[in-house]
Formats: C-alpha cells, sequence, structure tokens
C-alpha cells in the first residue's frame, strides 16, 4: 500500500525560506519510471503543478517558480524535499505531494496535503 | 506552459443526470490526459487517466473520451457522492499543468 505524508511548518513570515518533506511508503524512488511531485492550492483555488524528481534524479519546475524552487530525495529515508525561498502571503496555500507510477503518468495517490499560511 | 481550459467552470444538476465536462488544451498533448474529483478539505483522487482508462475502484458511470487537443469527462447517472470540484491535468511535458476546476454541485 502506497501513503504519502506531508509535513513542515504551519506558518512562515514572508521572505522565509519553506521547507516541506514528503515521507512515503509502499513504492522506491529509484525504481525506474517512478516520481514525486508537489502540488499546491490556494484556499478556494485550483491546483498547482510546482516540481518533480525522477527515479534517476533528474528535476522539472513550474517556470514561473523555478528560480524559488528545489526538489530533493533521500531514497535512504524515503522522504522527498520541497524547498522554497523567498515566501510571500501569495504563497499560503495547501500543499500536496503525490506519487506516479510510470513517466508520463497520472498522479495516482497524493498525501493529505499540509497548510502554510505566510503571514508577518 | 500547456495551458488547460475547462468548461464550464460550474454547473448544477441533479441525482441521476447525465453531464458531461470537457476540457481542452493549447496545443496537442496526445492522449496524456488525467481526471481527478477532489471534495472539500480532501485531497484530490484519480479518476481516469491518459484519456479513458478507470482508475482501479472507480465506478463505472464516469467515463472519459478524446484525443489530440479535446476530452470530456461523462458521468452517466449523478449519484449524491458526485458533487466535487473535478480537474484535468496534462502529462505530456512539463510542467503538468492543471485546469481551472469545474465545481459540480446540486441543482
Amino acid at each position: 500500500q502506497i501513503t504519502l505524508k506531508e509535513s513542515g511548518p504551519t506558518l512562515v513570515k514572508p521572505t522565509q525560506t519553506l521547507t516541506l518533506t514528503c515521507t512515503f511508503s509502499g513504492f522506491s524512488l529509484s525504481s525506474s519510471g517512478v516520481t514525486v511531485g508537489w502540488i499546491r492550492q490556494p484556499p478556494g483555488e485550483a491546483l498547482e503543478w510546482l516540481a518533480l524528481i525522477y527515479w534517476n534524479g533528474d528535476e522539472r519546475y513550474s517556470p514561473s517558480l523555478k528560480t524559488r524552487l528545489t526538489i530533493t530525495k533521500d531514497t535512504s529515508t524515503n522522504q522527498v524535499v520541497l524547498t522554497m525561498t523567498n515566501m510571500d502571503p501569495v504563497d499560503t496555500a495547501t500543499y500536496y505531494c503525490a506519487h506516479t507510477p510510470t513517466v508520463p503518468g497520472p498522479f495516482d495517490i497524493w498525501g493529505q496535503g499540509t497548510m502554510v499560511t505566510v503571514s508577518s | 506552459d500547456i495551458q488547460m481550459t475547462q468548461s464550464p467552470s460550474s454547473l448544477s444538476a441533479s441525482v441521476g443526470d447525465r453531464v458531461t465536462i470537457t476540457c481542452r488544451a493549447s496545443q496537442s498533448i496526445n492522449r496524456y490526459l488525467n481526471w481527478y474529483q477532489q471534495k472539500p478539505g480532501k485531497a484530490p483522487k484519480l479518476l481516469i487517466y491518459p484519456a479513458s482508462t478507470l482508475q482501479s475502484g472507480v465506478p463505472s458511470r464516469f467515463s472519459g473520451s478524446g484525443s489530440g487537443r479535446d476530452f470530456t469527462l461523462s458521468i452517466s447517472s449523478l449519484q449524491p457522492e458526485d458533487f466535487a470540484t473535478y480537474y484535468c491535468q496534462q502529462s505530456y511535458s512539463t510542467p503538468y499543468t492543471f485546469g481551472q476546476g469545474t465545481k459540480l454541485e446540486i441543482k
């Protein structure tokens, strides 16, 4: 059974760096074709794709946020970490991590999401 | 980026109705189109990929079709649990963009 769970701060101040961790089980991020991605959703708004890390370590980012995002993986601890620099109140959102079993493919399993508020 | 446009943005329907939601990509995405259902306070749930394959456990009243730029999600006979927001997403090229969502409400 595949599960993913996001963790990190619920409140960050403007200009700070956000670090979110996705801890997963039930699959290996070393297996060919597997990816883990991050998606966010501001309150009452649509889903926004942020970043993806592949089984081989390749990374892809949203062009509009590329300069602020870094995605990394640790296969020994089954974790994927997303960092977002220079946080702004418009970055207030629920952040999800999700699994893709094959590339290209859908996000078939999602974490429960973690709400992050950016406020001074 | 490939832009995904859903229509309508919102839809009112009754239990038992058949409804169709459309999704148009700004360029051809072959059949790399996924559909998700999201209920308030919950993570999205995968319904259909790519374009027409039903995810395991999804009721057969859901169906998807299309290729190239134009896609549809249909629900043949609405059930109370189907009232939710539906999103399309392309997985043809990164960034794997989502549509703006279609909120399906009870009439």
